[in-house]
């Protein structure tokens, strides 16, 4: 079974760029989260999915992210403009569902913002 | 206060000998606990969860829950050198229906 991808793994831009990545789930995981992970720090939620709808945007810097999920499988996470605050990685999950707490992450979206 | 607290470590174990992380956690509500292991430059993967109080054993693995406490742990056994990762303690907070993290101790295990 093929487990969470994400692209791309590295993305190097500049201040005020936009940057995009994606992420395909585990075939029948209904629950997509986003995770924004610095260095020395755990996973911060930024967006859930439950099948297309975000039921959870609260962490979310909506002046500058935006996500969607289109027909419940493939995710996309946008950043425009980007900060050099935001580098960081950006990690992909999917779950089962929301209940199980167990997450399958993906390899991770490591950002350089320049 | 942290939803979710850990030490940061390092904590070094020699070889062969029992690796002891603890979390301690806020939401008196909260009914799932997890323990993720993340090596270096990878992303976390799942290695024990735990609905109930008392110890779940996996292999060298044992988690530990204490509500009344608020509080979890990991033993390893045996700790190995391929042990040596940072461990993250999740947790889910049943106020807001999401899964929190901990930051992570770091464990090195010294041959």
């Amino acid at each position: 079974e093929a487990g969470v991808v994400q692209s791309p793994r590295y993305k190097i831009i500049e201040k005020k760029q936009p940057v995009a990545f994606w992420c395909n789930p585990i075939s029948g995981h209904n629950t997509l989260y986003w995770y924004l992970q610095n260095l020395g720090q755990g996973p911060e939620l930024l967006i859930r999915y439950e099948n297309e709808e975000a039921v959870d945007d609260s962490q979310l810097p909506k002046d500058r992210f935006s996500a969607e999920r289109l027909k419940g499988v493939d995710s996309t996470l946008k950043i425009q403009p980007a900060e050099l605050g935001d580098s960081a990685v950006y990690l992909c999950a999917s779950s089962l569902g929301q209940e199980t707490g167990e997450l399958f992450f993906g390899e991770g979206s490591r950002l350089t913002v320049l | 206060q942290k939803e979710v607290e850990q030490n940061s470590g390092p904590l070094s174990v020699p070889e062969g000998a029992i690796a002891s992380l603890n979390c301690t956690y806020s939401d008196r509500g909260s009914q799932s606990f997890f323990w993720y292991r993340q090596y270096s430059g990878k992303s976390p993967e799942l290695i024990m969860s735990i609905y109930s109080n008392g110890d779940k054993e996996d292999g060298r693995f044992t988690a530990q829950l204490n509500k009344a406490s608020q509080y979890v742990s990991l033993l390893i056994r045996d700790s190995q050198p391929s042990d040596s990762a940072t461990y993250l303690c999740a947790v889910t907070v049943s106020s807001a229906s999401k899964i929190i993290f901990g930051s992570g101790t770091r464990l090195s295990i010294r041959p």
